[in-house]
């Protein structure tokens, strides 16, 4: 296992469309978590899962924005109606709950990186 | 007030200098710290890791925490050019696996 990857790594949309984004986390890892950073700034969370179950959900996940983890596996992330203050990159990250490891925390992906014309 | 306050630089110091990174944050109740490295175009990757206040030296990366100034830093010794990335302070409320908050990030550069 290589790590948390990413699909696709950039993404080009004009605004007002749908774009979901794809997130495999390393294996057994069950929780998993979606971040937001745009330019100058650092991660801002969205929200996590927990297996399938979504744990919480930041304010800044607005009504057009859902994630979903069906089997406790991948997850992905969807934003309808793509607005221009929606482009950044968005980061996903998982972990082990209470893996007793000193070193284990929350592993990051590459990122997709969003882009509404 | 934003709950993490980063300077975000950019920092310009010469190769082998000390670096020395800081953030301050408003709310007590978080007591795991952490930076995280950030090169461009890539994904976080965490550096140093403590719990409540003190000292943790890993290699050349020292962190430290100070919870009654509510303020954290993270020193560079022997800087290299390969240390040149965006350094992200970081904290949470119940451990590893809660949210994340992080800092806005302080780019630093090391001039060869």
């Amino acid at each position: 296992d290589t790590g948390v990857s990413q699909d696709p790594r950039h993404k080009i949309t004009k605004r007002g469309q749908n774009v979901t984004f794809r997130c495999d986390p390393i294996s057994e890892h069950n929780r998993l978590y979606w971040y937001r950073q745009t330019l100058g700034q650092g991660p801002e969370f969205l929200t996590y899962f927990q297996n399938e179950a979504q744990l919480e959900k930041s304010r800044l996940l607005s009504d057009r924005f859902s994630a979903e983890r069906p089997k406790g596996s991948f997850s992905t992330l969807e934003i309808q109606r793509t607005e221009q203050g929606d482009s950044a990159m968005y980061l996903c990250a998982s972990s082990l709950t209470w893996s007793g490891r000193e070193t284990d925390t929350q592993y990051f992906g590459p990122g997709t990186r969003l882009t509404v014309l | 007030q934003k709950e993490v306050e980063q300077d975000p630089g950019p920092l310009s110091v010469p190769e082998g200098a000390i670096v020395s990174l800081n953030c301050t944050y408003s709310n007590s109740a978080f007591q795991y710290f952490m930076w995280y490295r950030q090169y461009s175009r890539k994904g976080p990757e965490l550096l140093m890791y403590t719990y409540s206040s003190g000292n943790k030296e890993d290699g050349r990366f020292t962190a430290q925490v100070d919870k009654s100034s509510k303020y954290i830093s993270l020193f560079i010794r022997d800087s290299q050019p390969s240390d040149s990335a965006t350094y992200l302070c970081a904290m949470t409320v119940t451990g590893r696996d809660d949210k994340i908050i992080f800092g806005k990030g302080t780019r630093l550069h090391i001039l060869p």
